[in-house]
């Protein structure tokens, strides 16, 4: 079954922290994708990220870094010092490729602090 | 405009009620997606499409109906609304040129705010 796990569901931080959301995910198929998105209090849905199950390669963007590890079937996100417009409801999202639909996490809200 | 539109944004409806939200695109993306979003359970898709005249049953998709007829549209219906289905729907859309090698991300609208009394 395929399947998406935050289990963090509310995150909060004072400004210039590291913070760490997890995502735990479930899936039969051996290829498929992951992705990242942010919701910020407006309530868009805005992309950030998407890995491929055969590129287990880290990825770094600014303050953004991500962690895919298919050994423990993860893919967290980190946000390095963080700042007061990080705060957003972000979501991890599965799709595997024999099948096309996406499948969300519950989301996990982060609060920065000034 | 470019992109990808829902409408109404807002929408008060009473229970038993008929109701149809759209969503149109413009970049002729192959896969088209509804999701309800509601406190503590994040996104939940509720009905899936390939193509035109594909469609797929979600997670959730009890109460509603979809049709594709056309490659840019995927109008949500609720059939008889209940005070349950209030929520914030969101449409999305997703070009993959084949699935098998990539997957490409999933563009969203600015959803629609359903409210049913």
């Amino acid at each position: 079954a395929q399947k998406v796990t935050q289990a963090q569901t509310e995150i909060s931080v004072v400004e210039k922290e590291d913070v760490t959301l997890d995502c735990v995910y479930e899936t039969r198929d051996t290829t498929y994708y992951l992705f990242w998105y942010k919701q910020p209090p407006s309530g868009e849905l805005v992309f950030l990220i998407r890995r491929n199950s055969f590129d287990e390669q880290n990825e770094i963007s600014g303050r953004y870094s991500w962690n895919f590890q298919k050994s423990t079937s993860s893919f967290n996100f980190t946000i390095t010092a963080s700042q007061v417009v990080d705060s957003a409801v972000y979501f991890c999202a599965l799709s595997e490729a024999r099948t096309y639909k996406y499948i969300f996490g519950t989301g996990t809200r982060l609060k920065v602090l000034a | 405009d470019a992109g990808i539109t829902q409408s109404p944004r807002y929408k008060i409806t009473e229970t038993g009620r008929q109701v149809t939200l759209m969503c149109h695109q413009t970049w002729s993306h192959s896969y088209m997606f509804w999701y309800r979003q509601d406190l503590g359970h994040g996104l939940r898709l509720i009905y899936y499409s390939a193509a035109a005249d594909i469609t797929d049953k979600g997670e959730v998709p009890d109460g509603y109906v979809v049709s594709r007829s056309k490659t840019e549209n995927f109008p949500l219906t609720l059939e008889s609304a209940t005070r349950s289905q209030t929520s914030v729907y969101f449409c999305a859309s997703s070009e993959s040129l084949n699935p098998r090698v990539t997957r490409t991300e999933a563009f969203f609208g600015q959803g629609t705010r359903l409210t049913v009394v």
